[in-house]
């Protein structure tokens, strides 16, 4: 069964780096994923499509300091030079034989 | 720039059925699945159903008993009906597009319509 796993919260610094993870189910290993961004009260936005090679295609306007990347079932976000803006809900999403799964989502506070 | 608008009653009785229009402005409707998601208060997002440009549909199966998605292609619309509902069934109800790149993957988002229930 499809399934993608995020831990439910994560915090980092203003100025710093984070990266969150996203984790596909055993034998899903060349899935590609995507990232979504939820701040508060708003909907979500498409940030980008994480391939299993690692290669990453971003959504319109994503800023350059948003980066994927890839190993083995796990699929990364990592967001660097950390801005009061980016703390919100992370959700990983993907699809399989024509039905779609996200992830649980991870709460990014920025400190 | 692609758009999506959700639009419909914002309040329902139990039982009756939820009716969602979601408006597609700033592009074609050909060539995508278009979709609809839910999120329940304090709670993650929830995959319900979608609508591929030719018609084909595929739904979440813990909804695909009581959901109905369909394409208006000349108003650049598509809809949801949810039928039977309950409190439940209280969410934001988002539209999105889905775009095919060897899977699909969501890369419009509509801002949302939130759907909550009378007693």
């Amino acid at each position: 069964q499809l399934v993608l796993t995020q831990s439910p919260s994560a915090s980092s610094s203003l100025g710093a780096s984070v990266n969150l993870t996203c984790t596909l189910s055993s034998g899903h290993s060349t899935y590609a994923i995507a990232w979504h961004q939820q701040r508060p009260e708003k909907g979500p936005r498409y940030l980008m499509k994480v391939n299993s090679d690692g290669s990453h295609s971003k959504g319109d306007g994503i800023p350059a300091r948003f980066s994927g990347s890839s190993s083995g079932t796990e699929r990364y976000l990592t967001i660097s030079s950390l801005q009061s803006e980016d703390e919100a809900d992370y959700y990983c999403q993907t699809w399989g034989t024509g039905i779609v799964v996200f992830g649980g989502g991870t709460k990014l506070t920025v400190l | 720039q692609v758009q999506l608008q959700e639009s419909g009653p914002g309040l329902l009785k139990p039982s009756e059925t939820l009716s969602l229009t979601c408006t597609v402005s700033g592009g074609s409707i050909s060539r995508y699945y278009w979709s609809w998601i839910r999120q329940p208060p304090g709670k993650g997002l929830e995959w319900i159903g979608y609508i591929y440009y030719s018609g084909s549909t595929r739904y979440n199966p813990s909804l695909e008993s009581r959901v109905t998605v369909s394409l208006d292609t000349s108003k650049n619309q598509f809809s949801l009906n949810l039928r039977s509902v309950t409190a439940a069934d209280t969410a934001v109800y988002y539209c999105a597009r889905g775009v095919y790149t060897g899977r699909v993957f969501f890369d419009y988002w509509g801002q949302g319509t939130l759907v909550t229930f009378s007693p």
